[in-house]
This record gives C-alpha cells, sequence and structure tokens, in this order.
C-alpha cells in the first residue's frame, strides 16, 4: 500500500460554502491526481500535477482549484459548494517515469 | 465522450464460476492497467500490461492486451466472494502521461 492521505473521509457541508479537500503523500512522488468519482461510475480526472508550481485541468471540468506549493501536498478547494458537487473525491500520485497509480482512500463529500 | 468501454457493466456469478471483463479503447494504447475497487474503498492497482499480445497471471487472475492494442481481458478463474468489488482498466495513449479509466464492470458473487 502507497502512503497517501485524504482529509477529511467525509464531510457534509451548506451550500454556498468554502471547502478544502486535503492530499498529501509522502513517497515523494512529482506526479500528483484528483479524480471525481460518483458512486458506481468511472473514475474522471479533474486534476493534475507534475511537479511544484505545475497545476493544469483534467479531462472532466470542474469549478474546483487546485495548489502545488510543495512536492507532497496538493488540496483541492471548492470556493463555493453546490449539491452537483456531491461526489467522492479521490488523491492519487504516482512516481515519475513509472507508471502505476497510487490512491488515497477518498473523501466523500455530500453538500446540502 | 467515454474512450474506453467495458462490458458487462455488471456481472453477477456464484462462487466458484468464471468472470471475465472486456476493456475496449477507441484508440491505441501505448499500455493499459488494471486496477480493482471494493465496495465503498478506492482503486488499487493490480498490473500493467505493455506488450501487444501479452498475457500475465496472478493466481486465479489472467490479464491479456490484445494485438491491436485496443482492447484488453481481465479473466477470473473460479471465482471467491473476496474477488467482489468494481474493476477498471486504464490506458495511457501514446506520449500522454494522463490514464484513461474505462467505465468499470461491478462483479458480485453470491456465496
Amino acid at each position: 500500500e502507497a502512503d497517501i492521505y485524504q482529509t477529511p473521509r467525509y464531510l457534509v457541508i451548506g451550500t454556498g460554502k468554502k471547502i478544502t479537500l486535503e492530499c498529501s503523500q509522502t513517497m515523494g512522488h512529482d506526479k500528483m491526481y484528483w479524480y471525481q468519482q460518483d458512486p458506481g461510475m468511472e473514475l474522471h480526472l479533474i486534476h493534475y500535477s507534475y511537479g511544484v508550481n505545475s497545476t493544469e485541468k483534467g479531462d472532466l471540468s470542474s469549478e474546483s482549484t487546485v495548489s502545488r506549493i510543495r512536492t507532497e501536498h496538493f488540496p483541492l478547494t471548492l470556493e463555493s459548494a453546490r449539491p452537483s458537487h456531491t461526489s467522492q473525491y479521490l488523491c492519487a500520485s504516482s512516481e515519475q517515469g513509472r507508471n502505476t497509480i497510487y490512491f488515497g482512500e477518498g473523501s466523500w463529500l455530500t453538500v446540502v | 465522450g467515454q474512450q474506453v468501454m467495458q462490458i458487462p457493466q455488471y456481472q453477477h456469478v456464484q462462487e466458484g464460476e468464471d468472470f471475465t471483463t472486456y476493456c475496449n479503447s477507441s484508440t491505441t494504447l501505448s499500455n493499459i492497467q488494471w486496477y480493482k475497487q471494493r465496495p465503498g474503498g478506492h482503486p488499487v492497482f493490480l498490473i500493467q500490461l505493455v506488450k501487444s499480445g501479452e498475457v500475465k497471471k496472478q493466481k486465479r487472475l489472467t490479464f491479456q492486451f490484445g494485438e491491436a492494442k485496443k482492447n484488453s481481458s481481465l479473466h477470473i478463474t473460479a471465482t471467491q466472494t473476496t474477488d467482489v468489488g468494481t474493476y477498471f482498466c486504464a490506458g495511457r495513449r501514446g506520449a500522454t502521461n494522463k490514464l484513461i479509466f474505462g467505465t468499470g464492470t461491478l462483479l458480485a458473487v453470491q456465496p
């Protein structure tokens, strides 16, 4: 198992609130990713980063933003949460030159 | 739209029966990976296939990469209840480092 951690694991918040999902990995991986997955559905890449100060949008448009100030940390922020943002958010990382992606345990977000 | 499709979406088997999920891409893949996600859990890497026609085995699991590198399959022999979960294939196209996940196949195993 990989050392990649996400907090909070579960969160219920009201519409309009700002939230940040934290993701940290202790493996020194350069590449980090955020995937969004609705229950029973496929994973959609919403953000990725190939290193510090590098962030890119993924294949699925998302209103969230990310930052990569430190190698080990890749937080995702929603400035104003809406019920449509209710989903599971999975953070992942991989080593430069290697293809295997290691996932965190996920953050389940419910916006009411 | 979705470029990596898996069939079936859902399969219910009796314990001891075999199971196969198929993964099809609209474009050639440089490699393909398989992940397993237990209910309520996160995807866990199983294996990667790189070569055309490659076949790899992990105990009761057999993975195959098609000759054209556009499709792949995962076969489980004599399923067990511990095999329950969703199996995702994921492929990379050309030089891109982005992994495109398939639609997944949910396997239910009845004891």
